[in-house]
């Protein structure tokens, strides 16, 4: 069974501070799925990622898959980036369920 | 579209009555999935569908729960009967075929069973 984990988890920061949010798994995978969960509950995936690195405006994702980790970056930080981010892996060919990590809850401070 | 749609949205019922937990998918998804989040064990998955066929429940906690997938579009999560622990968010989430295809979440069902 995949193993998730997800570190830290807890960060607060100070608004403009580049901020690193990691996440192993123990298992080869098929995809790795960032997540962002805001107060209130709804779930967005920012990222889908297999190998290599994506970026979306001030948002970077990496992944080694032979280290079996990935890394979510933030650049220049923004009180609205505040939420918990959560690491997902899926192990199957095709869209099986993923296997979650316990979430980085971040806080960004003005 | 209108993204994964989930109801009620929020529900508070007493021990022992039956909850019923509804998700309409995005159009042209073939994968369905139901998952539950508590404080204590973070996001689980539930049970999953493609093409309207339940593939893997073993992440269904006991005999209480039950999934079905009628049609395409609409599927329903049902616990009989409800109990204090099982208060938690269900989130309703579909995906098309493929590993390049993203996932998309509904906005939970807030449960709290008293």
């Amino acid at each position: 069974k995949n193993e998730v984990e997800q570190s830290p988890q807890n960060l607060t920061a100070q608004e403009g501070e580049f901020i690193t949010i990691n996440c192993s798994y123990s298992v080869g995978i098929s995809a790795l799925h960032w997540l962002q969960q805001h107060p209130g509950g709804g779930i967005v995936s920012l990222f889908m990622l297999s190998s290599g690195k994506k970026k979306h405006g001030r948002l970077i994702a990496t992944i080694n898959i032979q280290e079996k980790h990935s890394s979510l970056h933030i650049t220049a930080s923004h009180p609205r980036d505040s939420a918990v981010y959560i690491c997902a892996t899926r192990t199957g060919g095709g869209a099986d369920g993923l296997t979650f990590g316990k979430g980085t809850h971040l806080i960004i401070q003005p | 579209d209108a993204g994964v749609i989930q109801s009620p949205r929020h529900e508070v019922t007493e021990m022992g009555q039956e909850v019923t937990l509804r998700c309409k998918p995005i159009s042209g998804h073939d994968y369905l999935f139901w998952y539950r989040q508590t404080m204590m064990r973070g996001l689980e998955l539930l049970i999953y569908f493609n093409n309207n066929v339940p593939i893997d429940d073993s992440g269904m906690p006991e005999d209480r729960f039950s999934a079905k997938m009628p049609n395409a579009s609409f599927s329903t999560l049902k616990i009989q009967p409800s109990e204090p622990r099982d208060s938690a968010v269900y989130f309703c989430a579909s995906s098309a075929s493929g590993i390049g295809n993203t996932i998309y979440f509904g906005e939970g069902s807030w449960l709290t069973v008293v």
